[in-house]
């Protein structure tokens, strides 16, 4: 079993819709969430940093962290073409560095 | 803030040659880089840990005489694949750690990735 497990997709939504992605993970000692999003042949650029349960909203995005059900979203409020690309989490654990680990990446596609 | 850049963005070279990969962090100090691989349609995978100053530390599997990783400040890393081979084309992204705006924990910041074809 993968530490974080990440549907591949592809997800094609119209313009407009709510998005849904999601991550499952195994290790209860995650502490930090993130999401970041990456363009075709881009690297990942950061989109939400959350610590720990809760929701955390920037814009049309919301990062929510369940840790009692070790589940993860990202919701896209009023999706745009421009929000196709893939979205990959990652998490680590506290307590000094350590290494992201990330999902395999959600391939969104937003049609007009 | 937060920026991280990479050099070349795209390379084609001759197979038994030799291509170097430039990791900068444009507006913060980087003590530790990370390199990436990634193939088409996969998630990242990790190569290996570029810390300033001293040796870098390799995932199990990657070949350290194969890919040299140098980090000789705190703003510049390189990837430098030896005697680079078909098998070695892909995408190479370096990422940096920092803190972001109001977290109390670094993640990474990525760089734009540069894209290896070996002929």
């Amino acid at each position: 079993q993968k530490e974080v497990e990440q549907d591949p997709g592809p997800l094609s939504v119209p313009e407009g819709a709510i998005v849904s992605l999601n991550c499952t993970y195994s290790n209860s000692a995650f502490q930090y969430f993130m999401w970041y999003r990456q363009y075709s042949r881009k690297g990942p650029e950061l989109l939400m940093y959350t610590y720990s349960s809760g929701n955390k909203e920037d814009g049309r995005f919301t990062a929510q962290v369940d840790k009692s059900s070790k589940y993860i979203s990202l919701f896209i409020r009023d999706s745009q073409p421009s929000d196709s690309a893939t979205y990959l989490c990652a998490m680590t654990l506290s307590g000094g560095y350590n290494k992201l680990i990330f999902g395999a990446g959600t391939r969104l596609a937003v049609h007009p | 803030g937060a920026v991280v850049s990479q050099h070349p963005s795209w390379v084609i070279c001759k197979s038994g040659t030799s291509v170097k990969i430039e990791c900068r962090s444009l507006d913060f100090q980087a003590t530790t880089m990370f390199w990436y691989r990634q193939f088409p349609k996969q998630s990242l995978m990790l190569m290996a840990t570029s810390n300033e100053g001293s040796k870098a530390t390799y995932e199990q599997g990657v070949e350290k005489d194969k890919f040299l990783i140098n980090h000789a400040s705190l703003t510049l890393s390189t990837l430098t694949v030896t005697s680079a081979h078909p098998e070695d084309s892909s995408f190479y992204i370096c990422s940096a750690r920092a803190i972001p705006q109001g977290a109390v924990k670094e993640t990474q910041y990525f760089g734009p990735g540069t894209r290896l074809l070996v002929l």
